[in-house]
């Protein structure tokens, strides 16, 4: 099974800040079919991107993904309010679809 | 609208099984994967398997085998999560998410549940 690594576990920034995060694979992901999702206190995941740089819909654009092969990026350009939050990769596509641990964003 | 409904909190104890539930409406239940992931107090996301809903095939992470079975009812667009043998290890809220289309390209959870809490105390 592929193992998804995440890095840093917390990051510390403010708003207006440029966040990005980290999601290592221990296997080359297939297709680049690796997705992101934001967790909110209370709230069920929300799918961000799919195919690592697909923004799902009505997805802002601040939000961007990039990688391939085993390792991959989410990148938030400019942080704002509601973006602190935990967020998590996924492989998917395979017979496995496996989450990385999160990373937290926290105001600093 | 896509809409997946689950079932309420369950309280059981030790050694009891849970059965939750999923109720989809707004696309054909029959025509996309149902996958359940849990996520116990304070921890990440874990994914526990996906059903094919006009088949009934299923599969499930390693973890899971043995102790869950994932089933469902087409006849009211429903599928079910059972998780047997409880520890406090299983307190978490489990969720239900809409998989890949049958035969397209893969596609990662774009639609939840609402969570369904599950609690082992004696």
């Amino acid at each position: 099974e592929n193992v998804l690594t995440q890095s840093p576990g917390t990051l510390s920034l403010s708003p207006g800040d440029r966040a990005t995060l980290s999601c290592r694979a221990s296997q080359s992901v297939s297709n680049s079919y690796l997705a992101w999702y934001q967790q909110k206190p209370g709230q069920a995941p929300r799918l961000l991107i799919h195919r690592a740089s697909s923004r799902a819909t009505g997805i802002p654009d601040r939000f961007s993904g990039s990688g391939s092969g085993t390792d991959f990026t989410l990148t938030i350009s400019r942080l704002e309010p509601e973006d602190f939050a935990v967020y998590y990769c996924q492989q998917y596509g395979s017979s496995s679809w496996p989450f990385g641990q999160g990373t937290r964003v926290e105001i600093k | 609208q896509v809409q997946l409904v689950q079932s309420g909190a369950e309280v059981k104890e030790p050694g009891a099984s849970v059965k939750v539930s999923c109720k989809a409406s707004g696309y054909t239940f029959t025509g996309h994967y149902m996958h359940w992931v849990r996520q116990a107090p304070g921890q990440g996301l874990e994914w526990m398997g996906w059903i094919k809903p006009n088949t009934g095939d299923t599969n499930l992470a390693q973890n899971f085998q043995g102790r869950v079975t994932m089933t469902r009812d087409t006849s009211i667009s429903t599928g079910y999560m059972e998780l047997t043998r409880l520890t406090s290890d299983d307190l978490a809220v489990y969720y239900c998410a809409r998989g890949s289309a049958l035969g397209e390209s893969p596609t990662p959870h774009e639609y939840w549940g609402q969570g369904t809490l599950v609690t082992v105390s004696s």
